[in-house]
């Protein structure tokens, strides 16, 4: 399977500011995904990033707060602006494997995002 | 809306002590049932893919199930190392290619 790298692994930040989410895929693939993952909560869908156009928004998320970079097929980012201490998650990417919209999502080692 | 809802929320079990998760769903269509293993501070491992009612995979000592409304992930005498959070996710047909998660399952197996 895919290697799929991330940085920051975790960082520490303040009100206000912002910060990007890199992720790196060891080869080439169509749709990347954004996932967030609250204490205690489940996975949650943040954005669909399919390189050579915008990125697709779940609801309840706005390209404003997270927007979305997809600059060539193994690599991605996320910028989550104007940070909150409800920010504070871990940010995972992921791939899909296979070809076509059906499949396993292998997933990144997670960015875990502190605000205070 | 697609639903998942796991069960229980914690399960302590020792070793050698055989249980099931549940993972209870709501889906339009399902086009794929999925658990993963989350170990603290990483993401999720893929372990399975199920695809329609009857079907069963094994891995080891997991061993995961599907009906038409819910999926059991068998632990058959479970050693430490198996300790973890193992999720239960979903496809629907109406959800392009989204998989909706459920809480998960935390696992601890003591000596």
């Amino acid at each position: 399977s895919a290697v799929i790298s991330q940085k920051p692994s975790r960082d520490i930040c303040q009100r206000g500011t912002s910060l990007t989410i890199q992720c790196q895929v060891d080869s080439q693939v169509t749709m990347m995904f954004w996932y967030r993952q609250q204490p205690g909560q489940s996975l949650t869908l943040i954005a669909t990033a399919n390189q050579g156009s915008e990125a697709t928004y779940e609801s309840g998320f706005v390209i404003d707060k997270f927007p979305i970079s997809r600059p060539n097929l193994t690599f991605s980012t996320l910028t989550v602006s104007n940070m909150s201490p409800e920010d504070s998650s871990i940010y995972l990417c992921s791939i899909r494997a296979g070809v076509g919209n059906t499949g396993e999502l292998f997933f990144g080692e997670g960015s875990r995002l502190t605000v205070l | 809306e697609d639903q998942v809802t796991q069960s229980p929320e914690a399960l302590r079990l020792q070793e050698g002590e055989s249980s099931s998760l549940n993972c209870s769903y709501t889906v339009s269509g399902l086009r794929g049932l999925f658990w993963y293993r989350q170990d603290p501070g990483k993401g999720p491992e893929f372990l399975f893919t199920l695809y329609s009612a009857g079907e069963e995979k094994e891995k080891e000592r997991l061993k995961a199930t599907l009906t038409k409304k819910e999926s059991f992930l068998h632990i058959t005498a479970p050693k430490p190392e198996d300790s973890a959070t193992y999720l239960c996710a979903v496809q629907g047909a109406g959800t392009a290619s989204k998989l909706t998660f459920g809480t998960g399952t935390r696992l601890q197996v003591t000596l």
